[in-house]
């Protein structure tokens, strides 16, 4: 069966330190792999993909991940925490049935 | 550019009646896709409009259907509302193929 994984439904991480949201996935086929993010009061937005290509994705707001195959993981990162940062983040995985399916969310919370 | 709208914007219903939800895409997308976000919970995936046809459907009963039409807004339907209906629903849209979505506000339904 395809699915993702988000095991930390929170993260809690002081601000200008490194942050990691973590994400599994299974699939067959070619992954195709996406984090979104949802602020309070706003809606989900797209941060970064990974379709093919360089293992390492930069996406918006200083985020990165890293596509590791072996470990069939997706992790978002970014090196320094920012108070604003504080959001609801989504993995998502396109699978080969042609399903879109979201990760549970993780709730990242950075204290000053 | 104006981004992905919905409409209502805030919907209460009684038990057992029907609802119509809403969404226009950005201009250029094709791709339509519908989500049910249960408070507190993750996004599930319901439909999946592209050129005006349902690419795929998530685990959702026949009495959630919609449409999308020929300038690629599409309608949500839900008959016979359940009280575990009440939630967003956002609608998300993107290019024709894998590529990032972009979601609108949502529509918040509560059920009675």
């Amino acid at each position: 069966a395809q699915s993702v994984a988000q095991p930390e439904d929170q993260v809690n991480v002081a601000e200008g330190n490194p942050l990691t949201v973590k994400c599994t996935y299974s699939v067959s086929g070619n992954p195709y792999l996406f984090w979104y993010v949802q602020y309070p009061n706003r809606g989900l937005q797209f941060l970064l993909k990974y379709i093919t290509g360089d293992n390492l994705v930069k996406g918006s707001y200083g985020f990165e991940a890293e596509f590791n195959k072996s470990q069939t993981s997706f992790h978002l990162k970014k090196p320094s925490a920012l108070v604003s940062d504080s959001a609801l983040y989504f993995c998502a995985i396109y699978s080969s049935a042609s399903k879109i399916i979201f990760g549970s969310g993780t709730r990242l919370s950075i204290r000053p | 550019e104006a981004g992905v709208t919905q409409s209502p914007t805030h919907l209460i219903k009684t038990r057992g009646q029907q609802v119509t939800l809403r969404c226009s895409p950005i201009s250029g997308h094709t791709s339509v896709y519908w989500y049910q976000q249960a408070l507190g919970l993750g996004l599930q995936f319901l439909l999946w409009y592209d050129e005006g046809e349902e690419r795929n459907r998530g685990n959702f009963p026949p009495r959630f259907s919609g449409r999308q039409f020929p300038n690629y807004s599409s309608e949500l339907n839900v008959n016979a509302l359940e009280l575990e209906d009440s939630a967003l629903y956002l609608c998300a849209t993107s290019l024709r193929g894998i590529h990032e979505q972009y979601f609108g506000p949502g529509t918040r339904l509560t059920v009675t």
